[in-house]
């Protein structure tokens, strides 16, 4: 059965260094999408990166890059130079099947980050 | 453009009566989601709807909940004869397919149920 774990359940960082945030997802599939999302505390759920199952390279936005371990089913996110403003709730999901199929995402368990002045 | 909005953003309602919780997702984007948190079941799929093709509704929880999307638009969750385990955040998310499928959330609801 699909599933995505977040082993980390709070993260520390200092503020301007970089921070990896476990994922591991579990699927039979081999089509496939990988996102992580970033949740405030405000509530609303902010698209941070994507990796789908075929790309070769690794997904990067700006000071977020997506390490992908396609064998090892890992898509680990990496911030660089945290900012005080990344202190939120992380979470990782996978959708299964071609985009033509419900897209329905699964949600890891998320990760709480708090950056440190 | 303006994003997915939903409302209210907090609701407070006592065991037993009925909730609408609405949302207006991104202009154009013909999916939508949505999905609960909470505190002991993390993030849950509960219904998408994609154009006019019958809705997936395999992640309602019992048949008190219930949505529709009118004119392939706003949608409405409602949730009859609510009990206190339905408190929860209501997350309402769109898209607009492609390849990627990016799904983008409003806010949310609040639910307490007293």
């Amino acid at each position: 059965a699909q599933k995505i774990t977040q082993t980390q359940p709070g993260m520390f960082v200092q503020e301007k260094e970089a921070v990896t945030l476990d994922c591991t997802y579990d699927t039979s599939d081999q089509s496939y999408g990988l996102f992580w999302y970033k949740q405030p505390s405000s509530g609303e759920m902010i698209f941070l990166i994507y990796q789908g199952s075929y790309d070769e390279q690794n997904a990067t936005e700006g000071r977020y890059s997506l390490n992908f371990q396609k064998a090892r089913k890992s898509a680990n996110l990496v911030i660089s130079a945290s900012q005080l403003g990344d202190s939120a709730m992380y979470f990782c999901a996978m959708r299964e099947g071609r985009s033509g199929n419900t897209g329905k995402l699964i949600f890891g368990q998320g990760t709480t980050l708090q950056v440190k002045p | 453009g303006a994003g997915v909005s939903q409302s209210p953003s907090n609701k407070v309602t006592e065991k037993g009566k009925d909730v609408e919780l609405r949302c207006d997702p991104i202009s154009g984007h013909t999916a939508l989601y949505w999905y609960r948190q909470s505190l002991g079941q993390g993030l849950e799929f509960l219904i998408y709807f994609q154009g006019n093709s019958a809705p997936d509704k395999s992640g309602l929880p019992s048949d008190r909940f219930s949505a529709e999307r009118t004119g392939g638009s706003v949608s409405t969750l409602t949730i009859q004869r609510t009990q206190q385990e339905d408190s929860a955040v209501y997350l309402c998310a769109s898209s607009s397919g492609g390849s990627k499928n990016i799904q983008y959330f409003g806010a949310g609801t609040r639910l307490s149920v007293l």
